[in-house]
């Protein structure tokens, strides 16, 4: 089955930097990667996902680079703020016929005022 | 607009004891439902899904079974908790099929002494 590997697991940045968290899937066929983002004791929150058919896509300061060929997906948060302290997941579906979604073991990221 | 329900919010039970979880979904209409399973600090691992009343397929085999009685309720249960159940519950939904967006509910915080 697929499997999807995170890294870094710890990011600490200063606040006004840039984050980049990267994930990478097994399965050649999978086609949508989203992005979660969970604060302490909350459920996640969708923040971005992108679709196979696409390789970049931004959102409020978000932005997801899809490279299919390396089976690579990442996330870069621009202008960073402590509000974005969080745990984040990144995710690709399953296409073996089952609906599933295999989650990465996420990333503890830490803005710093 | 859609709401996500879940009951209860926390539950501390004993070794041995069942379990019955409870997840609803208002303002849509034959979603498809999800059960996920956190362990504290740890990643997501989807255990259940159902595309329709009285249909789940169960991804992850945890001593746990789940049941779909109407369209918009999924239920999450077992005879005989272990210690390993411990750990945040979330239900979540889509309108479409695994390359769809997932959206979780608030969540069910279960400890098993």
């Amino acid at each position: 089955g697929e499997q999807v590997e995170q890294l870094p697991s710890i990011l600490r940045v200063q606040e006004g930097s840039s984050a980049s968290i990267n994930c990478t899937y097994e399965n050649s066929a999978s086609n949508y990667f989203p992005w979660y983002k969970q604060e302490p004791g909350e459920n996640p929150k969708l923040i971005i996902d992108i679709r196979s058919n696409m390789e970049r896509k931004q959102t409020q300061g978000l932005i997801v680079l899809l490279d299919k060929k390396a089976k690579r997906f990442s996330l870069h948060i621009t202008d960073t703020q402590p509000g974005d302290s969080a745990m984040y997941f990144c995710a690709a579906s399953e296409t073996s016929g089952s609906w599933q979604l295999i989650f990465g073991s996420g990333t503890q990221l830490t803005v710093m005022p | 607009a859609q709401t996500i329900h879940q009951w209860p919010v926390a539950e501390i039970k004993a070794v041995g004891s069942p379990l019955s979880l409870g997840c609803t979904i208002k303002g849509k209409s034959s979603p498809n439902l999800y059960w996920y399973w956190q362990a504290t600090g740890g990643t997501l691992q989807q255990l259940f899904y159902s595309i329709t009343v009285g249909q789940v397929e169960s991804v992850v085999q945890l001593n746990l079974s789940a049941s779909r009685p109407k369209d918009d309720q999924f239920i999450l249960s077992t005879e005989k908790l272990l210690l390993s159940h411990s750990g945040f519950y979330l239900c979540a939904w889509s309108l479409g099929g695994v390359q769809d967006t997932q959206y979780f509910g608030p969540g069910t915080r279960l400890l098993v002494l």
